[in-house]
């Protein structure tokens, strides 16, 4: 049972673009939303994160918007640049607890 | 701060072998865990503690055993090998953040069974 699904698994963007990514969640009880960066033969690290009572959080180029009712969130990636270029994962957490459900994850390239 | 750390970076196993992967962290979290991360599965949570003397199971603990005797350090144990088992592991610890936790993670173990 994948708890967050994440769309798409790889994606290509040229330089200056934006870059977007998807996640849907199906458990209710989650209440904190982080984005993961990941570089290769790195462990991942947070980059920005969300709680469910704000719609938007930006920080930077980075901006995750959340939709409460559809359960999705987002991770969206303005001017995109080639230091971008890695994998990025959400997850998502219940309240009080430190146990995070990761995404599977998504290659993000950017082309100069 | 050195964080949280991980050894060995590389290792290869012949199927039914023994091993430890350790992971030590020290900025006093209470909160350590384990996952691997294998290509298109995202990061599987394997086992975790939530202070010395306490730990429990994830999504995929088969194969695995853990302890914690102390704060600072949370071994993943293999107990007999499997190809299975081949994958990146990743230790990460957790401190408290404006009310949610932010993970932080070891630069992972690369693990082949051969």
């Amino acid at each position: 049972q994948q708890q967050v699904k994440q769309s798409p698994q790889s994606l290509i963007v040229q330089k200056g673009g934006i870059s977007i990514i998807n996640c849907a969640y199906e458990n209710t009880a989650f209440d904190y939303f982080p984005w993961y960066q990941q570089f290769p033969g790195k462990g991942p690290a947070l980059l920005i994160a969300i709680r469910p009572d704000v719609s938007e959080k930006k920080e930077g180029r980075f901006t995750i918007s959340f939709n409460k009712s559809a359960k999705q969130f987002s991770l969206h990636i303005m001017d995109s640049q080639p230091g971008d270029s890695a994998t990025y994962f959400c997850a998502a957490s219940t309240r009080g607890s430190e146990k995070l459900v990761f995404g599977k994850g998504t290659k993000l390239t950017v082309n100069p | 701060n050195a964080g949280v750390t991980q050894t060995p970076k590389f290792q290869v196993l012949k199927t039914g072998q023994s091993m430890t992967l350790q992971c030590a962290q020290d900025m006093n979290h209470e909160y350590m865990s384990w996952y691997r991360q294998d290509p298109g599965m995202g990061l599987r949570l394997i086992h975790y503690s939530v202070g010395a003397g306490i730990t429990d199971q994830g999504e995929v603990p088969n194969g695995y055993n853990v302890s914690r005797s102390t704060t600072e350090d949370f071994p993943l144990r293999l107990l007999s090998a499997a190809p299975s088992q081949t994958s990146v592991y990743f230790c990460a610890s957790s401190s408290e953040r404006g009310g949610s936790y932010e993970q932080f993670f070891g630069p992972g173990t690369r693990l082949t069974v051969l």
